[in-house]
């Protein structure tokens, strides 16, 4: 069974230019998710889809983010534009299933995409 | 203070050591995570776990629901377990993950 894609692994960008994430979750799982991980921290939500809608985007800095997963399946993380405290690795995940009344399914995460902005 | 505190932050050992990480939460959760992070590499879920406790090979999670608090433990550590050991928690009707910060250990030979 394929992983979570995500493509670029790295990026390196200057200051107020734009920089997108592209993210292929494992086939067949309706929710996915986008993290954001400072270096010494652990990740922060950015965003959640299920399916192709949004289910929490609370933490996710609306000014200058964007994301969509259009068909349901890959999505897309848009930064415009960036900041130096932007730069922190941005994580994919995706899980099975999500119900409200349920336990949180397992999350599978892939590999990153580490971001400096100078 | 954060919702998930983890200590050690850091933690070094040698080889065969047994090894205790502890994660406490400030309020009810409907389940456990424990996750691996591998220095470049993606994280790796180890355990999610809503009571008790959970085994697999070397691993140990447990979890005290009134303690609020959960412990992963390794028997026989490796070099191989080296890597930044992640407490992340769920809440009923808010199916993201909060995450601690993390502990970072280190098996020497």
């Amino acid at each position: 069974e394929a992983g979570v894609a995500q493509s670029p692994r790295y990026k390196i960008i200057e200051k107020r230019q734009s920089v997108a994430f592209w993210c292929n979750p494992i086939s067949g799982h309706a929710t996915l998710y986008w993290y954001q991980q400072i270096l010494g921290q652990g990740p922060k939500l950015l965003i959640q889809f299920q399916n192709n809608g949004v289910v929490d985007d609370s933490q996710l800095p609306k000014d200058r983010f964007s994301a969509e997963r259009l068909k349901g399946v890959d999505s897309t993380l848009k930064i415009q534009p960036a900041k130096l405290e932007d730069s922190a690795v941005y994580l994919c995940a995706s899980s099975l299933r999500w119900s409200a009344s349920s336990s949180t399914d397992t999350q599978y995460f892939g590999p990153g995409t580490r971001l400096t902005v100078l | 203070k954060n919702e998930v505190e983890q200590s050690p932050q850091n933690l070094t050992a040698q080889e065969g050591e047994f090894i205790t990480i502890n994660c406490s939460y400030s309020v009810g959760i409907s389940a456990l995570h424990w996750l691996q992070q591998h220095p470049g590499g993606g994280i790796v879920s180890l355990f999610m776990l809503s009571s008790g406790k959970k085994k697999h090979g070397r691993l140990i999670a447990t979890i005290n629901i009134q303690e609020k608090h959960s412990s992963l433990h390794i028997t026989a550590s490796h070099p191989r377990d080296s890597a930044v050991y992640i407490c992340a928690v769920s809440h009923q009707g808010a199916q993201k993950l909060v995450f601690g910060q993390g502990t970072r250990l280190t098996i020497n030979p």
